[in-house]
């Protein structure tokens, strides 16, 4: 199939180990943050989400941190499985315009088996 | 149906050709979206409709882009006198409400040669 990203960043996780996805975002204004995956040919497909008042949320076999002091978020991928490798978006949405979605650069998964 | 049906799931257009992308969103959604992804990054917002209103056009690149909704469901993204820089894929997304809960499609992968 087509590849989403050919020059993403990569990270390569042994099957069953845990992953850590991190991500970056610019608007000290946001208050509503997610985590999409890509499959290749395929458009993004939900995973968590997070508000800004509060600092972690878990999900089945996933949880996401939030750092509003530097900006920083990350998805915690417990006992990575070979479905899990794709490409990793966390997306921002601002607080004023809450419809719009600001995607950051992604973050490509491989799970060895 | 049920989720975000899009076509063309592929397009080849000659530079100078017209193209129109059609988005089938998840029925009853008032809120409809469209982002452009290039290679290797995130998606980008183009444009927004409630219903048949077009709300926000900011992300458009240029006046050769142009989407409508006619009847709030079915939307299509015109591109007139296509260029390689519009070579993408172009995602839709629909949703009951706001940026909560956006279902994407799968896309169109447009390229102009």
């Amino acid at each position: 199939g087509e590849s989403v990203g050919l020059h993403l960043p990569t990270l390569s996780v042994q099957e069953g180990d845990n992953s850590i996805i991190n991500c970056a975002y610019s608007n000290s204004a946001s208050d509503y943050f997610i985590w999409y995956k890509q499959e290749s040919g395929k458009g993004p497909q939900f995973i968590i989400d997070i508000r800004s008042n509060m600092d972690k949320r878990q999900g089945q076999r996933v949880t996401v941190l939030l750092n509003k002091t530097v900006k920083h978020l990350s998805l915690q991928i417990a006992a990575t499985q070979p479905g899990d490798s794709a490409v990793y978006f966390c997306a921002e949405n601002l607080g004023d315009s809450s419809y719009k979605l600001i995607f950051g650069s992604g973050t490509r998964l491989l799970v060895r088996p | 149906g049920a989720g975000v049906s899009q076509s063309p799931r592929y397009k080849v257009a000659k530079r100078g050709q017209d193209v129109a992308l059609r988005c089938d969103p998840i029925s009853g959604h008032v809120s409809l979206f469209w982002y452009q992804q290039a290679l290797g990054q995130g998606p980008e917002f183009l444009t927004y409709f409630q219903n048949e209103a077009q709300l926000d056009k900011s992300g458009l690149p240029s006046d050769r882009f142009f989407a409508e909704r006619p009847e709030g469901s079915v939307s299509t993204l015109k591109i007139q006198r296509t260029q390689q820089e519009d070579s993408a894929v172009y995602l839709c997304a629909s949703s009951q409400g706001a940026a909560r809960g956006y279902t994407f499609g799968s896309g169109t992968r447009l390229t102009v040669v």
